[in-house]
């Protein structure tokens, strides 16, 4: 049975920084590329990164660009989200969801997300 | 960047009823299209995958139909346990984007 489970959310300041984790547990999780998908409070989904299976690409969405860092460590099944210089916008649950497939567009079709973890942005 | 243009963004009906809700991207997205529910506090479930291709163990109530930019999805009868919001997602480029979701409530 496939299981992601986040963790390291909380409060923070702005400006300030916080890493995320999700560990991954029933399935070959060097073979699958993985993503960090986030939700405002009542809002709607926003994909915020991703990382293919060996960690040698990786992809961001323009609204975190430069400041989020996404990387696996393939040895203890972890993906990991760094966030820094963080805004009241990033206020958000943060869920990891894994790719479905071997094809690149196949990495950005989620049958599997963790319950999320809630990261608040706030002095 | 494609967006996702889903209505209606709320919908009301009863139990039985056949609901419909569309979908349009920007751009031709084929069938890279995705259909997620989510209830409140829940992390988005797959239901409908390329498009037409129901998810494993889901309900057969769910279809999804479309290529190109317009898409439907439809629960042919719907069920107490259907009050969610639901959500389409293309991935046929990046960035990958959702729609703004449909809040399904009973009446």
């Amino acid at each position: 049975e496939v299981q992601l489970l986040e963790s390291g959310g909380g409060l923070v300041q702005p400006g300030g920084s916080l890493r995320l984790s999700c560990a991954a547990s029933g399935f070959t999780f060097s073979s699958y590329a993985m993503s960090w998908v986030r939700q405002a409070p009542g809002k709607g989904l926003e994909w915020v990164s991703a990382i293919s299976g060996s960690g040698g690409s990786t992809y961001y969405a323009d609204s975190v660009k430069g400041r989020f860092t996404i990387s696996r460590d393939n040895s203890k099944n972890t993906l990991y989200l760094q966030m820094n210089s963080l805004r009241a916008e990033d206020t958000a649950v943060y869920y990891c969801a894994k790719g479905g497939g071997l094809r690149f567009l196949e990495w950005f079709s989620w049958a599997y997300w963790g319950q999320g973890t809630l990261v608040t942005v706030s002095s | 960047d494609i967006q996702m243009t889903q209505s209606p963004s709320s919908l009301s009906a009863s139990v039985g009823d056949r609901v419909t809700i569309t979908c349009q991207a920007s751009q031709d997205i084929s069938n890279y299209l995705n259909w997620y529910q989510q209830k409140p506090g829940k992390a988005p479930k797959l239901l409908i995958y390329d498009a037409s291709n129901l998810e494993t163990g889901v309900p057969s109530r769910f279809s999804g139909s479309g290529s190109g930019t317009d898409f439907t999805f439809t629960i042919s009868s719907l069920q107490p346990e259907d009050i969610a919001t639901y959500y389409c997602q293309q991935y046929d480029n990046l960035p990958p984007a959702f729609g703004q979701g449909t809040k399904l409530e009973i009446k």
